[in-house]
């Protein structure tokens, strides 16, 4: 079975401030990892993904995440915070087989970005 | 062109009530997922649909919870006499193997809550 943590349910920044999220990973086989966010009232969104490419992901919105084998890692980071990069993130990872790729989601982090 | 459209936004039920929820995928996709987001549980897979094979089922809590999906496309999930641990946010996801299938994409999600 697959899972993944977040570690931190909560992170404050000020805005310009350097965002990280932490996710780590747990399975068995080699994974694809997912980060996505959700803003209040409204479904998730696919910021990134790492399906055994390249290991330095970027995605969208000036984010971007690093798969590391060795430390069961698949951090989350943009080097200056915005106004609007405060939502609930969450990583994902899936066991892909025979086209089914359904999720497991970690607990998630609220981002809140201080002016 | 149109995302992952899901009906109805909102839904209140009594205890016992029989609720369903559709979800309407982007067409063409042919991979469609049901995910349960709740306080206690986080976020949760339910099934998963792929083209006309026989549904995993394997996310389902319960007998009470039944999906179908007609003509593979629309997809409807069923609760019978919900109960209050029910109440939460029910999302539906769908993805296109032609492109890898590994990106799911996903609607605004039902709010369900069981009085």
């Amino acid at each position: 079975a697959q899972s993944v943590t977040q570690l931190g349910s909560h992170v404050s920044v000020s805005e310009g401030a350097l965002v990280l999220l932490r996710c780590n990973y747990s399975s068995s086989v080699p994974p694809y990892l997912f980060w996505y966010v959700q803003y209040p009232n409204q479904g998730l969104q696919l910021l990134l993904k790492y399906t055994s490419a390249a290991t330095l992901v970027i995605g969208i919105n000036g984010f971007e995440a690093e798969f590391k084998k060795s430390e069961t890692s698949f951090h989350l980071t943009k080097p200056s915070a915005h106004m609007s990069d405060a939502a609930e993130y969450f990583c994902a990872v899936s066991v892909h087989r025979s086209n089914d790729y359904k999720l497991s989601f970690g607990a998630g982090t609220t981002v809140t970005v201080r002016a | 062109g149109a995302g992952v459209s899901q009906s109805p936004s909102n839904k209140v039920t009594e205890k016992g009530k029989d609720v369903e929820l559709r979800c309407d995928p982007i067409s063409g996709h042919t991979a469609l997922y049901w995910y349960r987001q709740s306080l206690g549980q986080g976020l949760e897979f339910l099934i998963y649909f792929q083209g006309n094979s026989a549904p995993d089922k394997s996310g389902l809590p319960s007998d009470r919870f039944s999906a179908e999906r007609t003509g593979g496309s629309v997809s409807t999930l069923t609760i019978q006499r919900t109960q209050q641990e029910d109440s939460a946010v029910y999302l539906c996801a769908s993805s296109s193997t032609r492109t890898g299938g590994d990106t799911q994409y996903f609607g605004p999600g039902t709010r369900l809550t069981v009085l």
